[in-house]
């Protein structure tokens, strides 16, 4: 297995337009998460996934995201009409199922998808 | 809802300095516990972790954390760093009523100086 791979890794794209993101975790992880992070801060949660079932979408997030893993493998993030504000770093990450015991819910990261928007 | 505090955005060291980095957390039930580390030009990854029984853990390179749950707080040590140590620290956090969603602090930045 190669770890969580992300792709593209860096896309610049004007203001208006719609940008997706694709994530590939590690083949036995079920729980896929998606984070943003800009310049001094830490990840930013914004949803995850326990096999293709979305259970969570963080309320800082607004209806121009949406993320979806239809077969329970690979993710996709969307951001309709970028503005300049989601200027950040996108990251993946996956974990096994924190119900198969301890140290099922550590994360493993992807390199993360730069977003700059102009 | 979770949140993590680290105490100092950036740290400067020279080699061999003893390390302490804070971290405190604001939750009443039961976590588990990270630091996560980003070297220059590298993912993310795992440090140490706290799960349960012995509150003093050891990570790779000589890093361990102390877990004070009276305190809710996870603090990094490490007696002498090095050079390649250089890197920015994440503290983090997660819980079962939280659906093990993992919350991450803003991080610290390290140098160490040769």
């Amino acid at each position: 297995d190669t770890g969580v791979s992300q792709d593209p890794r860096h896309k610049i794209t004007k203001r208006g337009q719609n940008v997706t993101f694709r994530c590939d975790p590690i083949s036995e992880h079920n729980r896929l998460y998606w984070y943003r992070q800009t310049l001094g801060q830490g990840p930013e949660f914004l949803t995850y996934f326990q096999n293709e079932a979305q259970l969570e979408k963080s309320r800082l997030l607004s209806d121009r995201f949406s993320a979806e893993r239809p077969k329970g493998s690979f993710s996709t993030l969307e951001i309709q009409r970028t503005e300049q504000g989601d200027s950040a770093m996108y990251l993946c990450a996956s974990s096994l199922d924190p119900g198969t015991g301890s140290g099922a819910n550590v994360l493993t990261f992807g390199a993360g998808s730069r977003l700059t928007v102009l | 809802a979770q949140s993590v505090s680290q105490h100092n955005h950036h740290v400067i060291l020279s080699e061999a300095a003893s390390l302490e980095l804070g971290c405190n957390y604001s939750y009443g039930g039961t976590v588990n516990l990270f630091w996560y580390v980003q070297y220059p030009g590298q993912h993310l990854q795992l440090l140490l972790k706290y799960f349960s029984g012995d509150p003093l853990v050891k990570g790779i390179k000589g890093f361990e954390a102390e877990f004070i749950k009276s305190k809710f707080s996870f603090n990094l040590r490490k007696p002498s760093v090095q050079w390649s140590d250089t890197a920015e620290y994440f503290c983090a956090v997660n819980a079962i009523t939280g659906g093990f969603k993992t919350i991450f602090g803003a991080g610290t930045r390290l140098f160490v100086k040769a």
